[in-house]
C-alpha cells in the first residue's frame, strides 16, 4: 500500500514568510510524528499526534511553530514568520498506534529560508 | 526514555559482517530496543526491534545482552547500499515520544 507522503518535497521561502508543510500518513495509522533534521544533524522531535489530539508538543522550538491534524489523517505543520535557522528537512512519520509500534517515515520536505 | 550511546562512525569492508554496538545501560524493563537507518537524503527506515531475546529478520540480526544494557546490530554481508546512519533507540511500550540520538555513520568500503 501507499506509504507516508509529504508535500511539497522542496520549499524555498523568504525570511518572514509563513509556510505550510503537509503530511499524509499511512491509512489507518492513528499516531503521527513530526521531526526536524538540520544539515548533518540527527532527528529533532517536534510534535506527536494520537488521532487529532497532540499529547506531546514539547519539541516545538517556538510559538512560531504550530501543527494540526484533522480527521485523524492529514497533518499540517505551519511555521510563521520563518527565520533562516528554520532551514532544515522536516520529516513526518506515522505508526499504527504510537508507543512501541514501528514508525514509517515520509521522504521529508526540504525547507530553505533565504 | 533510556539514553543510548553509539560510536559516531564505523567502516566495514563490503561482503563482511557489520557489527554496530549500542549502549543502553539505563534501559528499563518495559523499553524495547529499536534500530532504524537513514540513507542519505531519505527518511529513516525501520530495521528491527527486540525486548530481551535475540531477533533476526531479512535485513539484520539483533543481539541483546542478558542484562539488556547493550545490544549489537549485525548486517551479515554488508553491501555498498548499507552505507547509512544507524540509530539505536529505546522505546517504552506505552510512552509515545521517541528520541533519536546522533547514531552511527556506517561506511561500507569496496
Amino acid at each position: 500500500g501507499a506509504g507516508v507522503s509529504q508535500s511539497p518535497s522542496n520549499k524555498v521561502t523568504e525570511k518572514g514568510k509563513d509556510v505550510e508543510l503537509r503530511c499524509d500518513p499511512i491509512s489507518g495509522h492513528t499516531a503521527l510524528y513530526w521531526y526536524r533534521q538540520s544539515l548533518g544533524q540527527g532527528l529533532e522531535f517536534l510534535i506527536y499526534f494520537q488521532g487529532n489530539s497532540a499529547p506531546d508538543k514539547s519539541g516545538l522550538p517556538s510559538d512560531r511553530f504550530s501543527a494540526e491534524r484533522t480527521g485523524g489523517s492529514v497533518s499540517t505543520l505551519t511555521i510563521q514568520r520563518t527565520q533562516q535557522e528554520d532551514s532544515a528537512v522536516y520529516l513526518c512519520a506515522s505508526s499504527a498506534s504510537g508507543g512501541r509500534n514501528t514508525q514509517y517515515f515520509g521522504p521529508g520536505t526540504r525547507l530553505t529560508v533565504l | 526514555d533510556a539514553k543510548t550511546t553509539q560510536p559516531p562512525s564505523m567502516d566495514c569492508a563490503e561482503g563482511r559482517a557489520a557489527n554496530l554496538p549500542c549502549n543502553h545501560s539505563t534501559i528499563s524493563g518495559n523499553e524495547y530496543v529499536y534500530w532504524y537507518r537513514q540513507i542519505h537524503s531519505q527518511g529513516p527506515q525501520y530495521i528491527i526491534h527486540g525486548l530481551k531475546n535475540n531477533e533476526t529478520n531479512e535485513m539484520a540480526s539483533l543481539i541483546i545482552t542478558e542484562d539488556r544494557k547493550s545490544s549489537t546490530l549485525i548486517l551479515p554481508h554488508a553491501t555498498l547500499r548499507d552505507t547509512a546512519v544507524y540509530y539505536c533507540i529505546a522505546v517504552k511500550t506505552s510512552y509515545d515520544k521517541v528520541i533519536f540520538g546522533p547514531g552511527t555513520s556506517l561506511s561500507v568500503i569496496p
